[in-house]
């Protein structure tokens, strides 16, 4: 079974600064990766998904992520934060694409300061 | 907005009431999900319907009992419940079954006491 990990509970950034979070995955095949963000009071938006090709993948919001097989990571990142990706991000892995069975990570709030 | 709608937003429930959460898409999708989403623990499935037909039942207490009459329709009847079973239970759907694109209602926030 495939299993995610975010090693950050919490990360504080300032508005502006560049933002990465990690994500690494346990799966023996290909995985399916994904990352949601669920704003305050909200319920969870797709930002971007890997499934097979170029392992950099651009998403909406400015944000964009790196499928690196060698280390089983998926880590998001964005140049530049803006006050409105203060947000609780997931990463999520499925093991094909017609499998209902995504396993998300514990996710990572983001505070982001003036 | 996502096109998936859930109420309550809020529910305060004792352990002895029966209660219903409602999720309904306009999506015009064909699989329905239930999930569990506990502070700092990942989203837990609970349930999945596709077209109307319930496909998972992922170890789900019988306390809680899914209903989809329809497939822009998806229930979640509450009896009994148990003061762990707080949380926000979020309904999702996609356009066929499967991971590739879930679509998120922003949830039910339910407090057993």
């Amino acid at each position: 079974a495939q299993s995610v990990t975010q090693p950050d509970i919490h990360i504080t950034v300032s508005e502006g600064a560049s933002l990465e979070l990690r994500c690494n995955y346990s799966y023996g095949a290909t995985p399916y990766l994904f990352w949601y963000v669920q704003s305050p009071g909200q319920g969870l938006q797709l930002l971007l998904k890997y499934f097979s090709g170029d392992t950099l993948v651009q998403g909406i919001k400015g944000f964009e992520a790196e499928f690196k097989r060698s280390q089983s990571s998926f880590n998001l990142r964005k140049p530049s934060v803006h006050w409105s990706d203060a947000a609780e991000y997931f990463c999520a892995v499925g093991a094909r694409s017609n499998d209902y069975k995504l396993s998300f990570g514990a996710g990572t709030t983001v505070t982001v300061r003036a | 907005e996502t096109g998936v709608t859930q109420t309550p937003r809020h529910l305060v429930m004792g352990m002895t009431n029966k209660k219903s959460l409602k999720c309904e898409q306009h999506l015009g999708h064909n699989a329905m999900y239930w999930y569990k989403q506990s502070a700092k623990k990942p989203l837990e499935l609970m349930f999945v319907y596709s077209l109307e037909e319930r496909v998972e039942n992922n170890s789900v207490p019988s306390r809680f009992s899914p209903e989809c009459p329809n497939s822009s329709h998806l229930f979640l009847h509450l009896h009994t419940l148990q003061p762990e079973d707080s949380a926000l239970y979020l309904c999702a759907s996609s356009q066929v079954t499967g991971v590739e694109k879930l679509f998120f209602g922003s949830g039910t926030q339910l407090s057993v006491l």
